[in-house]
């Protein structure tokens, strides 16, 4: 059955920590793996990865892909209060998103 | 060119009674996405449609749950008989093509409590 599993489930820090956020899978007909944001709304999309090695960066948020590990992680660096939120890894398979269940991450000044 | 469209945005139902919730998709969008997540846990995949045809139904409960895209319209996921356990924010995506990935966009979402 597939599966992709993030940890850590919570995560609380305080403004200025850098965190990182993991998220492994075990899914077949692998297309991509994908990063949101939500906010007690729909998921926001971040970053989408195809291929290993390759970080994608967006301010202060970076992601980076091993797909022989068959993992990614997610970085904030310098985090603020606005980062608090649930962040979801999905990976796609040739017809749908597969979700973790998320990893909230509380930012407190 | 309005985003994927979702309503109810809010809904109250008693035990017994029947949900019905629409998405409308992005303009040019045949594909149509519905997830389930419960309180404090991800998104679960329930069905894949695209007009008229429901192509992956693999993540609907077995009763009480139907879900068709129609030619004209907008796709509607149907909860009959409604439990407690069914309280849950419903999301529905949409995408122009069969691959996933960035090209999935998704509504604002429908949450259904019942009482």
């Amino acid at each position: 059955e597939d599966k992709v599993v993030q940890s850590p489930l919570s995560l609380v820090v305080h403004e200025g920590d850098t965190v990182t956020l993991n998220c492994s899978y075990e899914v077949t007909n692998f297309r991509s793996l994908l990063w949101y944001k939500q906010e007690k709304k729909a998921p926001t999309f971040l970053f989408m990865l195809t291929s290993s090695g390759i970080e994608k960066k967006s301010g202060r948020l970076s992601s980076i892909l091993d797909k022989k590990e068959l993992f990614s992680i997610l970085n904030i660096t310098a985090t603020q209060t606005g980062d608090s939120a649930v962040y979801l890894c999905a990976v796609a398979n040739t017809d749908k998103l597969i979700f973790g269940t998320g990893t909230r991450l509380q930012v407190f000044p | 060119n309005a985003g994927v469209m979702q309503n109810p945005r809010h809904l109250v139902r008693r035990r017994g009674q029947e949900a019905r919730l629409r998405c409308s998709p992005m303009k040019g969008h045949s594909h149509v996405y519905w997830y389930r997540q419960l309180p404090e846990e991800g998104l679960k995949f329930m069905v894949y449609l695209q007009k008229e045809n429901i192509i992956d139904e693999s993540g609907m409960p077995k009763e009480r749950f139907s879900a068709e895209f129609p030619k004209e319209g907008p796709s509607i996921l149907r909860i009959q008989q409604v439990v407690r356990g069914d309280s849950a924010a419903y999301f529905c995506a949409s995408s122009p093509s069969r691959s996933t990935g960035n090209t999935i966009y998704f509504g604002e979402g429908s949450w259904l409590t019942v009482v």
